[in-house]
C-alpha cells in the first residue's frame, strides 16, 4: 500500500534560517513525486514534480531533491512569505493517475 | 488562464440534510478530480474521471456520495444524507490529461452541524 510520511508536523524558523523538510514514501513504482504549497484556507498550490532518484529542482527560495526513499524540501534564506503548509504527494506508476498525499508539514516564518 | 472554479465556497448544513459542490475545470483538462481535505491531514481521492467516465470512485461513500460529470466539463458532487464527519474541505482538481500536473481549486468548505 502505498504511504507518504512528512516530518516535521511543525516547523518555527526565524527569517534567513535555512532548513529542510522530510517526505518519505512506499510505492509500488514511482511514476512522480509531488510538493505542493497549501496556505490557510486555500486550495494546494503545485511547486514540483520529481520522476527520477538524484533530480533536482529550484524555484527562488525551495530546492526539492528525490532519492529512491525519500525527497526533501530544502527552504534557503526563508521569509516570512514563505509561511504555509507542504504537501508532498506520489503517484504510482500502475493504476489511476492521482495523487496519494501525507498530512504536511506547517511551516512558520517569524520575522 | 482561469483556474479551477468551485462553489460555494463555504456552506454549513444539518446533519442529514443534503448538499452540493460544483466545479469548472481548467478549460481543455479532460480529468478531473474531487478530494477530501479533513483539518489537519493531505487531501484524501474521492473520484476520478476521464472526460465524462469514471476512472476511480474507489474511496467515495456510494451510499452517500455521488458524483456525475455531464459532458466532460463541470463536475458536480453531492453528499445525501450529510453525517457529522463529512465536515472537511472538498477540493476540486484538474489535470490535461492522464500523467500531467493536477491543478486545485480554491476548495469547497463544508461544517456539519
Amino acid at each position: 500500500e502505498d504511504q507518504v510520511t512528512q516530518s516535521p508536523e511543525a516547523l518555527r524558523l526565524q527569517e534567513g534560517e535555512s532548513s529542510s523538510l522530510n517526505c518519505s514514501y512506499t510505492v509500488s513504482g514511482l511514476r512522480g513525486l509531488f510538493w505542493y504549497r497549501q496556505d490557510p484556507g486555500k486550495g494546494p498550490e503545485f511547486l514540483f514534480t520529481l520522476y527520477s532518484a538524484g533530480e533536482e529542482k529550484e524555484k527562488e527560495r525551495l530546492k526539492a531533491t528525490l532519492t529512491k526513499k525519500e525527497s526533501f524540501l530544502h527552504i534557503t534564506a526563508p521569509k516570512p512569505e514563505d509561511s504555509a503548509t507542504y504537501l508532498c504527494a506520489v503517484q504510482a506508476l500502475a493504476g489511476a493517475n492521482n495523487l496519494f498525499f501525507g498530512t504536511g508539514t506547517r511551516l512558520t516564518v517569524i520575522p | 488562464e482561469a483556474g479551477v472554479a468551485q462553489s460555494p465556497r463555504y456552506k454549513i448544513i444539518e446533519k442529514r440534510q443534503s448538499v452540493a459542490f460544483w466545479c469548472n475545470p481548467i478549460s481543455g483538462h479532460a480529468t478531473l478530480y474531487w478530494y477530501q481535505q479533513i483539518l489537519g491531514q493531505g487531501p484524501k481521492l474521492l473520484i476520478q474521471f476521464q472526460n465524462n467516465g469514471v476512472v476511480d470512485d474507489s474511496q467515495l461513500p456510494k451510499d452517500r456520495f455521488s458524483a456525475e460529470r455531464l459532458k466532460g466539463v463541470d463536475s458536480t458532487l453531492k453528499i445525501q444524507p450529510a453525517k457529522l464527519e463529512d465536515s472537511a474541505v472538498y477540493l476540486c482538481a484538474s489535470s490535461p490529461g492522464w500523467r500531467n500536473t493536477i491543478y486545485f481549486g480554491e476548495g469547497s468548505w463544508l461544517t456539519v452541524v
